[in-house]
């Protein structure tokens, strides 16, 4: 069975810091894709970035970027230069072949980003 | 635009009613989903559709049922026999899988209350 374990459930930053949400995950499966969602207040899911298990280099998009080390099966989100809107609820979620596309989450961190 | 509606924002039942939940999409995916999230947790998935007039149950299907008969729609029915149904519920969509993984794209939500 797939697991994701986020072991933060808050977090505080400071504004233009940079902070990391820690994400293992467990699955025997060889191919895998792992996501990072966030969910402000207001509840929808924004995708932000994605990495896939045989990438050789680490996911960024813009101010995000994941640290992923296979080895350790672990995904943690950076996020660079805090503004107060990154203040959400985040997620890290894994999607393994074979099983429909369907995503197993984690139960999520949540960010604030204070002046 | 494209994307994902869900109506309404906020429901409320009377316990013991049977609700169903509206979930559309415009963007031409073949795969549909439907989470529960509950306070404090990540999603769980309940069903999913990855074509027209074919679904499988999730993870916690049990009082829930769903249909798909077209590929835009996929509503979510929740039963009496579901012991705790006041949950947030999303719903999603992806291109059908393949080789790659696909981002599922989210809609805003319905949070139902049953009193």
């Amino acid at each position: 069975a797939q697991k994701i374990t986020q072991t933060q459930p808050g977090m505080f930053v400071q504004e233009k810091e940079a902070v990391t949400l820690d994400c293992t995950y467990d699955t025997s499966d060889p191919s895998y894709g792992l996501f990072w969602y966030k969910q402000p207040s207001s509840g929808e899911m924004i995708f932000l970035i994605y990495q896939g298990s045989y990438d050789q280099q680490n996911a960024t998009e813009g101010r995000y970027s994941l640290n992923f080390q296979k080895a350790r099966k672990s995904a943690n989100l950076v996020i660079s230069a805090s503004q107060l809107g990154d203040s959400a609820m985040y997620f890290c979620a894994m999607m393994n072949t074979g099983g429909g596309n369907k995503l197993t989450f984690g139960t999520g961190t949540q960010l604030k980003v204070e002046l | 635009d494209g994307g994902i509606t869900q109506s309404p924002k906020y429901l409320f039942r009377k316990e013991g009613q049977n609700v169903t939940l509206s979930c559309e999409q415009n963007l031409n995916h073949d795969a549909m989903y439907w989470y529960r999230q509950d306070p404090g947790q990540g999603l769980r998935l309940i069903y999913y559709s990855q074509i027209v007039n074919d679904f499988q149950k999730g993870d916690i299907a049990e009082g829930y049922s769903v249909s798909r008969e077209k590929k835009e729609s996929f509503p979510l029915t929740v039963t009496s026999a579901q012991k705790n149904p006041t949950a947030f519920y999303l719903c999603a969509s992806s291109a059908r899988g393949g080789p790659s993984y696909n981002e599922q794209f989210f809609g805003p939500g319905t949070r139902l209350t049953v009193l």
